[in-house]
Formats: structure tokens, sequence, C-alpha cells
């Protein structure tokens, strides 16, 4: 089974300021993670994703994140935040086992940048 | 590329009534998602293709529910009867399938459809 929790459904950032949205997950075996983000009345954007290598991704808009395994968490951030920023954001978990292509997304985290 | 393409865009109908959605998947795209997001219930898988073929249709809700993939270019996922609780955005991915190597998943515009 594959999980993800976002723990805040609201995230309020000054623009200017650092952001984080947290993100932790469950898997079987080893993980494949995503970041998306989705503004009003539109599809899903992918941001990022975390497949192996490197535990710090990058990703677009100059958002980042941080792949920890020990403690199962994948949080998104950006050094300095944009009104633009302000979004619903997603993230998603699939087991990397061969032919699983089940995304399982958690319930999202609405930024909102406060000029 | 024009991404993934769904129609209608908005589709209101009333209970009773067939609804039909449809998608038109990246080119050279294998897999192809179709998902629900409500307020109540968040983003959720109700089934996925592979080379055409159903693989996953756990997620789909009930009987009412029904989607197909007659080739690699276009998808339609039925509701049969409708019902104001099938009021929701649905959306549509694609994404390559390779055994290797992941991709992520590119997402249509979505339907919105609202049920009276």
């Amino acid at each position: 089974a594959q999980s993800v929790a976002q723990p805040e459904d609201q995230v309020n950032v000054a623009e200017g300021n650092p952001l984080t949205v947290k993100c932790t997950y469950s898997v079987s075996g080893n993980p494949y993670l995503f970041w998306y983000v989705q503004y009003p009345n539109r599809g899903l954007q992918f941001l990022l994703k975390y497949i192996t290598g490197d535990n710090l991704v990058k990703g677009s808009y100059g958002f980042e994140a941080e792949f920890n395994k020990s403690q199962t968490s994948f949080h998104l951030k950006k050094p300095s935040a944009l009104v633009s920023d302000s979004a619903l954001y997603f993230c998603a978990v699939r087991d990397m086992r061969v032919g699983n292509e089940k995304l399982t997304f958690g319930t999202g985290t609405r930024l909102t940048i406060i000029p | 590329d024009a991404g993934v393409i769904q129609s209608p865009r908005h589709e209101v109908t009333e209970m009773g009534q067939e609804v039909t959605l449809r998608c038109k998947p990246i080119s050279g795209h294998n897999s192809l998602f179709w998902y629900r997001q409500t307020m109540m219930r968040g983003l959720e898988l109700l089934i996925y293709f592979n080379n055409n073929v159903p693989i996953d249709d756990s997620g789909m809700p009930e009987d009412r529910f029904s989607a197909k993939m007659p080739n690699a270019s276009f998808s339609t996922l039925k509701i049969q009867p409708s019902e104001p609780r099938d009021s929701a955005v649905y959306f549509c991915a694609s994404s390559p399938n390779h055994r290797s190597i992941d991709y992520e998943q590119y997402f249509g515009p979505g339907t919105r459809l609202t049920v009276t």
C-alpha cells in the first residue's frame, strides 16, 4: 500500500519569505515522489520529482524539495516566495515496483503568499 | 505539443441523464488515467489504462461508471445514469510507459460536471 499525508490544509507566507509545504509518505518499497501545483480552474502541473540520487531535487519556478528517507518526508521549499506562487500544491507517491503506475496524491495544501 | 485535451470543459446535466467525458492523451504516451476531484474527497484515481488495456479500475465508484480506450489517442468516461453526487471535476492524465525510468503524469484541463 502507498499513502501520502499533507498535514497542513493551508499555509500563509509573506512575500519574499522562505516557504515550506510539508509532505510525508508511506510505501512498501522505495518511493517515487512528486510535487504538482494546481492554479484555479486548471489541471495539475508537474513541479519536480525524486527518483533516485541527490536528496535535494530542483524543479520549476525556483522550487526544490528534499527527500529524507529516515523521516519519510519530501517537503517542498522555496527560498523567497512570490505572490504568483499562491496555488494548491499536491504531493504524490508511487511505489517503485515495475509495472505500478498508480500515483497516490495527498489532500493538497493551499499556499497563500501575502503581499 | 497540444497537451492532454479534454472535452467538454463544462457539462451541466439533469439527474438520470447519460454523461460522456472525452480525453485525447499526448501523442506517444502509453498510459492514460482518469481522476475525479471534489472538495470532500480530494483527488481520486478512478481507472488507468496501459496500451489501451484497463489495468486498475478499483477506483471506479460503481457500475454507473464505465471507461473505454478504443485506441491510443482517445478515451471516454461515461456515467449512466448520472446523480447529483457525481458533480466534480474530472481530469484525464497521460504518461509515457517506460519500465526502467519513471515519468510524471501530464494532466488535462479537466471537465467540470454539474448534475442537478
